[in-house]
Order: structure tokens, then sequence, then C-alpha cells
């Protein structure tokens, strides 16, 4: 079946750039979604189609990809980006994969 | 603005069934396809099951097939997700999403707020 790779944590301190990498085998003809989770709640799309950020998503979120590898960017990290974030991609198939999350500690 | 409720979750015994609903508004429900994920408690999110606008299309994650079985209503404007021999690692909340129109790729653009299943003796 087809996986998407996240590492488990990422820390940052407050202002500087936490950088969360998505890999898989597919991606390079695919496109990589993510999505922020906080504690308790639904996500919540921050980046679609690898780059594109939508309407009221802070511009410190940025997406990137390059060959195999997807990488969500946060600029100037904030106590409020203190979440759990997936990205997301579509197999062979078209049924969607999640990867397995990266907890981001902003501290 | 755009609304999906779940309903339905609740505590059930292994074997048993569960029929979860999401009702959606501020949005025309009958051109988007629609797809239920499920979080297991402290787990990462899984896709179970979508289903296209007219109801035709319909895919089911393998670890589901056979029991879920997803299906929709355009005039009460609702999804639906028949759960059927419920096993513990069904145990999660479950997530009602939109996918995104017109895109390259189908994918969950809006989230309801869950509904928990438990499946215990």
């Amino acid at each position: 079946s087809y996986e998407l790779t996240q590492p488990p944590s990422v820390s940052v301190s407050p202002g500087q750039t936490a950088r969360i990498s998505c890999s898989g085998d597919g991606l390079s003809n695919k496109y990589v979604y993510w999505y922020q989770q906080k504690s308790g709640q639904a996500p919540v799309l921050v980046i679609y189609e690898d780059t594109k950020r939508p309407s009221g998503i802070p511009e410190r979120f940025s997406g990137s990809s390059s060959g195999t590898v997807a990488t969500l960017t946060i600029s100037g990290a904030q106590m409020d980006d203190d979440s759990e974030y997936y990205c997301y991609s579509t197999d062979s198939t078209g049924q969607g994969v999640f990867g397995g999350g990266t907890k981001v500690t902003v501290l | 603005e755009v609304l999906l409720l779940e309903s339905g979750g609740g505590l059930v015994k292994p074997g048993g069934s569960l029929r979860l609903s999401c009702a959606a508004s501020g949005f025309t429900f009958n051109i988007h396809y629609m797809l239920w994920v499920r979080q297991a408690p402290g787990k990462g999110l899984e896709w179970i099951s979508s289903i296209s606008h007219g109801g035709g299309n319909i895919d089911v994650a393998d670890s589901v097939k056979g029991r879920f079985t997803i299906s929709r209503d355009n005039v009460k404007k609702s999804v639906f997700l028949q759960m059927n021999s419920l096993r513990a690692e069904d145990t999660a909340v479950y997530y009602c999403a939109r996918e995104a129109l017109g895109a390259p790729d189908l994918y969950p653009d809006h989230w309801g707020q869950g509904t928990l299943v438990t499946v215990s003796s």
C-alpha cells in the first residue's frame, strides 16, 4: 500500500523557521496537501496543490515539493502554530493517503 | 459558511452496527464529492471512504471494505456511513469532509467536528 512518511516531531523556537518533510515514492507526479490539527479539533487545510495557500491561512505557511519529497515551512513560527501537521496525497487508484503526522512544538 | 455536522456516534458492542450521519449546509451539496476520515485515539488520520456527487462512484479503504458503506441523500444534503461488524480497532473519531471542487485531485477542503465511535463490550 502507498505510504507517506513524516518525522514524528519537530521543535522550533518562536520566530524561527520550522520545516516538515513528507516523502513518498509517487510524489514526483502527485500533488501534496497539508493539514493542521490542533488538539481536540478537526483538521484545517493550510496548503493545497503543493504550494497554494487557502484564504485566511497566514503567509508564514508555505509549501514546496521536489522529486519525492514535499515540505511544509512555517516561517516565523508562533505559539499558535503548536499543532499536529499531516500531509495528504492520493495513490494510483485515487484513494486518499495521509502521512503519519508531525507534532510541531513551539518553545 | 461551510458547515458539516456529524451525528450518530456512541458506544457499541463488538459485532454491532452503527449509522453515522453528516448534515451539510452553506454550499451546493450535490456537486461535491464527500468522504469519511477517522482518527483512532492518539493516532493519525485514516481515509475511509468517498462518494461522488451523484452517488454512482464509491471508493472504500481495504481496512473497512465489506463492512462499511457510504451513501448520500442530495435532497436532505446529507452523507451517511453504515458500519457493520464493528471491531475494537474501529474505535475512533469519525470526520465527515467535503472534497474540493474542480481540483486535479480529490482532497478534503472542509471538515466537520467529528463524532466518536467506541467499540467495546
